[in-house]
């Protein structure tokens, strides 16, 4: 099936600095998506993405749909306390609407 | 937003279960996803206008309904110590271009004994 490889793991960094993850799979999605998801509670949507080539932000948040459809990545400027969470990504295929996530990125913000 | 009960729950495995969830409101399509401790979301199954319209690697004693006001449930029959996770219920609309921004609800977590 299809599966969504998502880098690093985890990530433990100082408060102002700036991050990068991706995710990367075998399949052509359509659709990228980027989730926070803070402890006890359910993701939140933070950008979605649907050309390839795409290069959207929100904020301090900068997310790119890779041009072969196959990869995104999330980029966090000046990260703050409050990022800390599990980002996971997620595509969409035309064939169906669900959503394939990814094993999810920790991220860890040092004050 | 989308809303979901119970919070908590344990069952005690060969029991059923019924997890509920309220979707946002205007949006009219509804999926399932289980989340396992320390894993991504997995697709369970999605209703649109109260019908099945795309299910995951599920065995069939995962059952749905979507209900005309907004409400949609999620059963369980003979339950297993694996189906123990976070359930998790996601609302979104079909046709408006935006059908893949799904938004979740803050989940059930399930434990069978």
């Amino acid at each position: 099936g299809q599966q969504l490889n998502q880098s690093p793991q985890s990530m433990f960094i100082q408060e102002g600095e700036d991050v990068s993850m991706n995710c990367t799979s075998s399949s052509i999605f359509n659709t990228w998506l980027w989730y926070k998801q803070d402890p006890g509670e359910g993701p939140v949507l933070l950008i979605a993405l649907y050309k390839a080539g795409e290069l959207t932000s929100n904020g301090r948040l900068t997310a790119q749909f890779g041009i072969t459809r196959k990869d995104s990545f999330l980029n966090i400027s000046a990260s703050i306390p409050s990022d800390v969470g599990i980002y996971f990504c997620a595509g969409g295929m035309d064939s169906s609407y669900k959503l394939i996530f990814g094993s999810g990125t920790r991220l860890l913000v040092r004050p | 937003g989308v809303t979901q009960s119970p919070t908590h729950l344990i069952k005690t495995r060969g029991q059923q279960v019924t997890l509920r969830c309220s979707s946002q409101s205007g949006h009219n399509t509804v999926s399932w996803y289980q989340q396992a401790l320390g894993q991504g979301p997995q697709f369970i199954f999605q209703y649109y206008r109260e019908e099945e319209n795309g299910r995951g690697n599920f065995p069939p004693r995962f059952s749905g309904l979507q209900f005309p006001n907004d409400s949609s449930e999620l059963n369980v029959n003979a339950l297993e110590l694996d189906d123990s996770a976070l359930y998790l219920c996601a609302s979104s609309d079909i046709g408006s271009g935006t059908h893949y921004e799904q938004y979740f609800g803050p989940g059930t977590r399930l434990t069978v004994t």
